[in-house]
């Protein structure tokens, strides 16, 4: 079974600093990894995918994340944050077979981003 | 770009009725999925349906059901509703194998 730790609960910044949020995954398997943001009272919106290829993929937004096999994390990274970012972000993972498997969730990352 | 519609968008029950939650996925997508998200929660899977035959389960309760019909649009139905059932359901679908795209959710509320 595959698992997925988002080590912070909420993240407090201040607008224009960088940013970075931990995801780590367990899984027998190998995975297909995804960020997703979700706005107060929105859906969920891919920021990010890793499927295959560079480690280090580029995403919406300015936001990028690194999938680092040996320490099973994919951490997300923005330079320089606006108080638009401010929503929860979601690191999910799909196990196995394919991208459109179902996905398991982390625990959510509150990014407040403060003026 | 066409996206996932979900109807409605808020729905207020009481206990014991019954609810029916409907997702229109992004046209020519095959795979359609439900999870459910609770307050302060992540999302978590409750079914899934692949040219309209179910193709994986979760943690669905027995008194939720669901389908995918003709023309690819999935209904979610939850009878005998209780208070832990409120909750924000989002439906999301993909195309072979690619990654899924959400709806903007139906937010349940059961009093």
């Amino acid at each position: 079974a595959q698992s997925v730790t988002q080590l912070d609960s909420q993240v407090p910044v201040f607008e224009e600093a960088p940013v970075e949020l931990r995801c780590n995954y367990s899984s027998s398997v190998s995975v297909y990894l995804f960020w997703y943001v979700q706005y107060p009272n929105q859906g969920l919106q891919l920021l990010l995918k890793y499927l295959s290829g560079s480690t280090l993929v580029k995403g919406i937004n300015g936001f990028e994340a690194e999938f680092n096999k040996s320490q099973t994390s994919f951490h997300l990274r923005k330079p320089s944050v606006h108080i638009s970012d401010t929503a929860e972000y979601f690191c999910a993972v799909s196990e196995g077979r394919a991208a459109g498997n179902k996905l398991t969730f982390g625990g959510g990352t509150r990014v407040l981003v403060k003026p | 770009a066409a996206g996932v519609i979900q109807s409605p968008r808020h729905l207020i029950k009481e206990k014991r009725e019954t609810a029916t939650l409907k997702c229109y996925p992004i046209p020519r997508h095959d795979t359609v999925y439900w999870y459910q998200q609770g307050p302060g929660q992540d999302p978590q899977f409750l079914i899934s349906f692949y040219e309209k035959m179910q193709s994986d389960k979760g943690s669905i309760p027995d008194r939720f059901s669901a389908q995918q019909f003709s023309d690819y649009h999935s209904e979610l139905n939850m009878s005998s509703l209780e208070l832990g059932d409120s909750a924000l359901y989002f439906c999301a679908s993909s195309f072979r194998n690619t990654e899924a795209f959400f709806g903007q959710g139906t937010r349940l509320t059961v009093v």
